[in-house]
C-alpha cells in the first residue's frame, strides 16, 4: 500500500517560519499535493509539485525531491488563521490520490 | 465556496436505520469522490466516478452504496452501519480522473456522520 508521513502536530509563534515535512512511498509517481483543511471546513487546495525543486506561491512554498521521496511545505509569516490541519496527498501511477494523516499547526500570538 | 456542496452536515442515525448522503458540483467536472475521514487518520478514497461510471470501489463494505445519477450529483447511500463507520465524509470532484498536471480535487464540507 501508500505510505505517507508527516508529523502530527507543530507549533510556532505568530510571525515565524514552520516547516512541515512529508515523507512518501507510492506505487509510481504524478505529482504531489499539498492541501489546508480548517477545522469543521473543506480541504482546499495550497500547492502541487511534480518536479523537483521549490514552488512559491506567496508565503507559502512547497519543494520536492523526488529520489528521497521527500516534501515540505514552508508557511512564512505567520498568521494566526493559519491555524489549521496541512494534508499532504500524492497521485500514484494509477492517479489515485492517497493522503497523509495531516499535521495540525497551531499559530500562537 | 469551492463550488462543490453536501447535505446534511451533520447526521446522527441508528444502526437500523437507512439514509443518504448527497454531494453536488457546480464546477462542470466529470469525476466525483468519496472520501472517509476518521479522525488522526488519512483520508481515506472509498469509490470515484468518472462520467456517471464507477470506476474505483476501495473495498468498501457493502453497507455503503453509491449513486451517481448525473456528473454533477453523487449520493452514499446508508444502511445498517457499525459506530466505527462515525467519520466527516467528504465529497470532492475534478475535471476528469486521470487527468494529470496539477489537475486538483475541489472538496465540499463534508458530513460529519454519527453511527449510535
Amino acid at each position: 500500500g501508500q505510505n505517507i508521513d508527516q508529523p502530527t502536530e507543530m507549533t510556532a509563534t505568530e510571525g515565524a517560519i514552520v516547516q512541515i515535512n512529508c515523507t512518501y512511498q507510492t506505487s509510481g509517481f504524478n505529482g504531489l499535493f499539498w492541501y489546508q483543511q480548517h477545522a469543521g471546513e473543506a480541504p482546499t487546495f495550497l500547492s502541487y509539485n511534480v518536479l523537483d525543486g521549490l514552488e512559491e506561491k506567496g508565503r507559502f512554498s512547497s519543494f520536492l525531491s523526488r529520489s528521497k521521496g521527500y516534501s515540505y511545505l514552508l508557511l512564512k509569516e505567520l498568521q494566526m488563521k493559519d491555524s489549521a490541519s496541512y494534508l499532504c496527498a500524492v497521485r500514484d501511477r494509477d492517479y489515485k490520490l492517497s493522503f497523509g494523516a495531516g499535521t495540525t499547526v497551531t499559530v500562537r500570538a | 465556496e469551492t463550488g462543490v456542496t453536501q447535505t446534511p452536515r451533520h447526521l446522527v442515525m441508528g444502526m437500523t436505520n437507512k439514509k443518504s448522503l448527497k454531494c453536488e458540483q457546480h464546477l462542470g467536472h466529470n469525476a466525483m469522490y468519496w472520501y472517509k475521514q476518521s479522525a488522526k487518520k488519512p483520508l481515506e478514497l472509498m469509490f470515484v466516478y468518472n462520467f456517471k461510471e464507477q470506476t474505483e470501489n476501495n473495498s468498501v463494505p457493502s453497507r455503503f452504496s453509491p449513486e451517481c445519477p448525473n456528473s454533477s450529483h453523487l449520493f452514499l447511500h446508508l444502511h445498517t452501519l457499525q459506530p466505527e463507520d462515525s467519520a466527516l465524509y467528504l465529497c470532492a470532484s475534478s475535471q476528469d480522473w486521470a487527468s494529470g498536471g496539477a489537475e486538483t480535487q475541489y472538496f465540499g464540507p463534508g458530513t460529519r456522520l454519527l453511527v449510535l
